[in-house]
């Protein structure tokens, strides 16, 4: 059964409080990325990743951290320095094939602050 | 500066009818476009896509049409079914140094009433 699991679904953070979002993929795909929704607005890119062992800042880094030691895996951390983390969040992978690119989401993780 | 617009946050249709979804954005370097479909407290799925060497693609009742000149796409899910109630993105994405780097649109909440 192929996809993207995020974990967990909710997430409380506490003031001054590092968390981390888990984001897996068995879908083999090289490209992952991280989406941040608030409410009446679109995804805005966080980071993304097209390989492993590299990744790009997308329009909101700010506060905000990743890793790509593996394919499979692109965990998010959300720092002490992201004043307004309450927010939806969702992790999505995509391939490139003969000019397209399609991203596959998970289920989102819904963070909120104490 | 949002890139990509939708500026019709809802839509309500009857059943059986057209619903017609628009998006324009601005960035001339946008050379692939696609539409994404999401459900509350669920990821986006993928619904179609175009290239920007079309002016139409079609699966099944979902058509997105596209004008270059006007930078604007659109949607038309014909016949409506109430299934169809979900929220609609629309996405934008162009070929860069890092690899594809998508844009969304804030989105537009569709209503097929019954």
């Amino acid at each position: 059964d192929g996809g993207i699991t995020q974990s967990p679904k909710y997430l409380f953070r506490k003031e001054g409080q590092n968390v981390t979002l888990s984001c897996e993929q068995n879908l083999n795909h090289d490209a992952m990325y991280w989406y941040r929704q608030d409410p009446g607005q679109g995804l805005r890119l966080i980071y993304y990743s097209q390989i492993v062992n590299d990744f790009q800042k997308g329009d909101i880094a700010e506060g905000y951290s990743v890793s790509r030691e593996k394919k499979e895996s692109f965990p998010l951390t959300v720092t002490s320095a992201q004043k307004n983390p309450t927010a939806f969040y969702l992790c999505a992978s995509s391939y490139w094939q003969g000019g397209e690119n399609i991203q596959y989401f998970g289920a989102g993780t819904r963070l909120s602050v104490l | 500066d949002q890139q990509v617009k939708q500026n019709s946050p809802s839509l309500s249709v009857q059943e059986g009818r057209i619903s017609i979804l628009n998006c324009d954005y601005t960035n001339s370097m946008f050379d692939y476009f696609l539409w994404y479909k999401k459900y509350p407290a669920e990821g986006p799925t993928f619904l179609i896509s175009i290239s920007s060497i079309k002016d139409k693609n079609e699966d099944g009742r979902f058509t997105v049409f596209l004008n270059k000149s006007a930078k604007h796409l659109s949607l038309h899910i014909v016949p409506s079914q109430p299934g169809d109630s979900a929220v609609y993105f629309c996405a934008a994405s162009e070929v860069n140094t890092g690899g594809f780097k998508t844009i969304f649109g804030a989105g537009t909440r569709l209503f097929v009433k019954a």
